[in-house]
């Protein structure tokens, strides 16, 4: 069974340019997850979704991070515009879903950004 | 608010010595409590998790975790590091009722020295 598939691996841009990330998760988990991973840091959650609709967003920066899941598949990330201190791994995890906490998290590899 | 604590950043252990990682929790009611492994640019992997029943929890990779309710600890031990143990290692804390955010410790990075 594959897991969850992110890509691209690394990105590196200058600030103000725009950026996206891509996740696919397991194959039947409804709820997907993005996380923002500072150096040293462990994961920090950005946004929620329950199949296609985005149920915690509380702490994604709208001003520049918008997310969309379509048809509760695979999902993207975009920044516009980068700045220096969205430098971090963005990891995108899945689950089975539905309101159990002890629910397991699945995570991607990560995108790691480099804003420059 | 949950939360959780892990005590050094930074752990070195020999070869087959204990090893010892530290989570204290804070949470006000019964919590979930889960301990992450994450390889050098690899994504995080669970290692083991305790929700209710049994407190003493044994995961892969020979690892194992007590919650200790008084203590309101969850440490990770294994009896004997091997050099494929080194990697940095998140405990994390959610709980019962509804969906609930999980969240993690800043991380424990693992060194074994041969």
């Amino acid at each position: 069974e594959a897991g969850v598939v992110q890509s691209p691996r690394y990105k590196i841009i200058e600030k103000k340019q725009p950026v996206a990330f891509w996740c696919n998760p397991i194959s039947g988990h409804n709820t997907l997850y993005w996380y923002r991973q500072n150096l040293g840091q462990g994961p920090e959650l950005l946004i929620r979704y329950e199949n296609e609709e985005a149920v915690d967003d509380s702490q994604l920066p709208k001003d520049r991070f918008s997310a969309e899941r379509l048809k509760g598949v695979d999902s993207t990330l975009k920044i516009q515009p980068a700045e220096l201190g969205d430098s971090a791994v963005y990891l995108c995890a899945s689950s089975l879903g539905g309101a159990l906490a002890k629910n397991i998290q699945y995570f991607g590899a990560g995108t790691r950004l480099s804003v420059l | 608010a949950q939360s959780v604590t892990q005590l050094g950043s930074h752990v070195s252990v020999s070869e087959g010595a204990l090893v010892l990682l530290r989570c204290n929790y804070s949470s006000s009611v019964p919590p979930y409590l889960f301990w992450y492994v994450q390889y050098p640019n690899q994504g995080l992997q669970l290692l083991l998790k305790y929700t209710t029943g049994a407190t003493l929890v044994k995961g892969i990779n020979g690892f194992e975790a007590e919650f200790k309710k008084s203590e309101t600890s969850f440490h990770l031990t294994k009896p004997s590091a091997h050099m494929s143990d080194a990697a940095e290692y998140f405990c994390a804390v959610s709980f019962s009722g509804g969906y609930q955010k999980v969240t993690f410790g800043t991380g424990t990075k693992l060194q074994v020295i041969p």
